[in-house]
């Protein structure tokens, strides 16, 4: 079965600071890499996605993340963090059924910006 | 309305009423979820429905009744809830083929007393 792991529960960074979320996969076939954020009383929004290809990966709002499949994880980084960027951030893997792509997310990992 | 769209955005509810939760998409896919995210657990995955009919059922209690009239609607019913089912309700949509990503509306917020 797959499963995340996002080992950091709270995160605080200064404005201006460089970032990295770490994420760990279980999984047994090439996965299939989100990381999602989540604004306070809002939904999930997509930050970026790894299906195969190159292994940084960009995404929205300045944010990348990289795929190390020796190393089974798929860190989200940022050079420069934004006070915006406070938020709950969410890595998933995806699971192909043959009828529809069931998501396993982690326990997400809460980022503090500090001015 | 673009995207996913949930309504109500709140409700609070007591344990022997019956209300209904309702999704929207306007992408054009043919894929829809529910996810139920409460305080300190991952999201996880109710219900899901390709094509309008229902693939998956994550083991959830019968007192949630999933409904897809088609595949731009989705709804979730309640009936006879529990304190314990107070949580944020996320509705999710898809094009139903392999390395589609998942697009999230912005959940209804559930109190039940």
């Amino acid at each position: 079965a797959q499963s995340v792991t996002q080992p950091d529960i709270h995160i605080t960074v200064s404005e201006g600071a460089s970032l990295e979320l770490r994420c760990n996969y279980s999984y047994g076939a090439t996965p299939y890499l989100f990381w999602y954020v989540q604004s306070p009383g809002q939904g999930l929004q997509l930050l970026l996605k790894y299906f195969s290809g190159d292994t940084l990966v960009q995404g929205i709002k300045g944010f990348e993340a990289e795929f190390k499949r020796s190393q089974s994880s798929f860190n989200l980084r940022k050079p420069s963090v934004h006070w915006s960027d406070a938020a709950e951030y969410f890595c998933a893997v995806a699971r192909w059924t043959g009828t529809a792509s069931k998501l396993t997310f982690g326990t997400g990992t809460r980022l503090q910006v500090t001015l | 309305e673009t995207g996913v769209t949930q309504t109500p955005r709140h409700l609070v509810m007591g344990m022997t009423n019956k209300k209904s939760l309702k999704c929207e998409q306007h992408l054009g896919h043919n894929a829809m979820y529910w996810y139920k995210q409460s305080a300190k657990k991952p999201l996880e995955l109710m219900f899901v429905y390709s094509l309008e009919e229902r693939v998956e059922n994550n083991s959830v209690p019968s007192r949630f009744s999933p409904e897809c009239p088609n595949s731009s609607h989705l709804f979730l019913h309640l009936h006879t809830l529990q304190p314990e089912d107070s949580a944020l309700y996320l509705c999710a949509s898809s094009q139903d083929r392999d390395r589609e990503t998942q697009y999230f509306g912005p959940g209804t917020r559930l109190l039940v007393l």
